[in-house]
Formats: structure tokens, sequence, C-alpha cells
């Protein structure tokens, strides 16, 4: 069974729409992340969830409103998106935050 | 924040060719890790290092700790097609991963026929 999936693998929306990405880890592990990839631009990490419990939020905008309900799985919330929003989107989990991270396939999102 | 500089920034090889690429910060990292990335896709871990000085190897792949913990090296022998793709060191941010890792900005790898 893949270790990390996420739902759906694209996504076009308009900026007033409301939308949600889906990761779900399959790995026992107790640490998700959600990060950001645009063109040109390194990955730029967005929220970390440890046992569930939030611990970072990398100045995202509230546009951007991450879940986790269990340590399996990991949503991230979308509204009112702007065209500069487009990326891909990957989740990551790992044992604990200190040890290495294995990503999602991403949910490739264009804001229209 | 911590930076992590990863160079070259493409390679252009030929089949068969051996690959040195490096990722260097002004930061101590205690951890590096070697991604490689498809497009389209996650990023997928190829490589582990937990300790200066360290050589590990994945089949083709070899990677170097190095020794001042501000720079690492990975190598790719007798390339391939598969081969092709974008290449990211990482390592943990400064709060020992509870921050998540920085990304270099990764180097492409593009194989000429």
């Amino acid at each position: 069974e893949t270790g990390v999936t996420q739902t759906p693998r694209h996504l076009v929306m308009g900026m007033t729409n409301k939308k949600s990405l889906k990761c779900e880890q399959h790995l026992g592990h107790n640490a998700m992340y959600w990060y950001k990839q645009s063109a040109k631009k390194p990955l730029e990490l967005m929220f970390v969830y440890n046992f569930k419990e939030q611990t970072e939020n990398n100045s995202v905008p509230s546009r951007f409103s991450p879940e986790c309900p269990n340590s399996s799985h990991l949503f991230l919330h979308l509204h009112t998106l702007q065209p500069e929003d487009s990326a891909l989107y990957l989740c990551a989990s790992s044992r604990t935050v200190y040890n290495e991270q294995f990503f999602g396939p991403g949910t490739r999102l264009t804001v229209l | 924040g911590q930076q992590l500089n990863q160079s070259p920034q493409s390679m252009f090889i030929q089949e068969g060719e051996d690959v040195s690429m490096n990722c260097t910060s002004s930061s101590i990292f205690n951890t590096w890790l070697w991604y490689k990335q498809d497009p389209g896709e996650g990023p997928v871990l190829l490589i582990a290092l937990y300790k200066a000085g360290e050589l590990t190897s994945n089949g083709r792949l070899t990677a170097q700790f190095g020794i001042t913990r501000k720079d690492s090296f990975l190598n790719i022998s007798a390339s391939i097609p598969s081969d092709v793709g974008i290449y990211f060191c990482a390592g943990p941010n400064s709060g020992g991963g509870a921050d998540g890792l920085t990304f270099g900005k990764g180097t492409h790898l593009i194989i000429q026929p």
C-alpha cells in the first residue's frame, strides 16, 4: 500500500470557491506536514502537525486552513484563493519531527 | 533563516557519465537528506546522513556528510535515463526538525541521448 497518498491529484478552482485537499499516511507516523512548491522556488513549509497538534504555522495566509483529525489524516481547506496560490501542494509525514520525511505525490492546484 | 545552496543548478550529461552535485550551508546541520523529484510527483528520499564524515551508498548513489557539518555531496555513477529529475538536499530546521525541513533549490539533471 502506498505510504502517503494525496487527493485530488489535480484541482482547478475559482477565487470564490471552497475546496479541500486530503492527505493520508499509512506508515504509522506521528508528524505530518504541508509544503507549497512553486515554479523556480524552493519547497516552502506551510504547516507542521505533531501528534495531531499544530506546532508550526509558517506565516501562511488565513485563506489556507489546516486540519488534522488524527495522526493518519491531514487536510488543507482552501477558500478565496488568489492566482498566485497556484502551485504543487505536497504532504509529508515522518515518524517523529526529528526523522526523515516521506512525501505524497502532491496536488497540482490551479486558481483561475 | 537557514539556507541551503545547491550546485550546479543544472547538469547536462551523456548517459553513462558519472554525476557529482553538492549542497552547502552557512549553518551547521545534524542531518542531511537527499531527495529526487520526478515531474508531477512528490520528492522521494534517496539517502539520509546522520553523522559528520559519514559516507552512505544506495545502489549507484553515494552521499557524504561533510566533516564541517555545513556541506554534503551526492554522486551518481554510470547515469541512466531514469536518473533524470530534480535532486534536492534538505536538512532539519533549527528547531531540531520540529519546524520541518529546509530544502535547497535543487539540481536539475538532464541526460542527453
